[in-house]
């Protein structure tokens, strides 16, 4: 049962560049979160994807988007990176059930440096 | 907006010991779940258990077990029996959201090492 993959592991980029970031969710899930943690920080929700649509969104700017795809894989873009975007970049899957509860499942992350 | 709080930034405890990590919440909501995950060096949140706002029992999930107290808003986690392998961060988490529209808000963190 394969879990929640992501790629790149590692990426370095330069101010004012874009960058996309890719996640295949653990089998049988249709649902797609991703999170940014700060050096130090608990994970801070970026936004969520369920049937190709963004469903909510926390705190950030524009420039961050997503995409998912009908496999339920998911994208993350950012735009015109900042210094303060150098982060490692949580994606996590879960199931819709209707239930109230959704165990999210995570990936072992992307960390961003940008330089 | 719901708030998780994690008091201690580490701990350090000894092989075979048990520990406990403490997690305050706030919220106003009556049905809520909350969610202790384990993040060791490689960056991959790990989950461990999860504990709903109306289940009667404290969650347990092998040497895991969730001490949930709800009239002090406190979802601690106890380890029995650490070992070496369980040196990493934890981070308690709580559900925020409707169904099907769920996010986690996460604490700062405890920094966990257990000493052989």
């Amino acid at each position: 049962d394969a879990g929640v993959t992501q790629s790149p592991t590692h990426l370095i980029k330069t101010r004012g560049q874009q960058v996309t970031l890719r996640c295949s969710p653990k089998s049988g899930h249709d649902t797609v979160s991703w999170y940014q943690q700060a050096l130090g920080q608990g994970p801070q929700f970026i936004f969520q994807y369920y049937e190709e649509e963004e469903r909510q969104r926390g705190n950030f700017p524009d420039r961050f988007s997503g995409h998912q795809f009908p496999n339920y894989s998911s994208e993350l873009n950012v735009n015109a990176l900042l210094l303060g975007d150098s982060a490692l970049y949580l994606c996590a899957s879960s199931l819709f059930t209707g239930t109230g509860v959704e165990t999210q499942y995570f990936g072992p992350g992307t960390r961003l440096l940008v330089l | 907006a719901q708030k998780i709080t994690q008091t201690q930034p580490g701990m350090f405890v000894q092989e075979k010991e048990a520990v406990t990590l403490d997690c305050t919440y706030d919220t106003s909501d009556q049905s809520y779940g909350l969610f202790w995950y384990k993040q060791p060096s490689s960056g991959e949140m790990i989950f461990l258990i999860y504990q709903g706002s109306y289940d009667e029992q404290n969650a347990t999930e092998g040497r895991y077990s969730l001490n949930f107290q709800k009239a002090r808003k406190s979802a601690n986690l106890v380890i029995s029996a650490s070992q070496l392998g369980d040196s990493a961060m934890y981070f308690c988490a709580m559900r925020e959201g409707t169904q099907g529209a769920q996010k986690l808000v996460f604490g700062q963190g405890t920094r966990l090492t257990i000493n052989p």
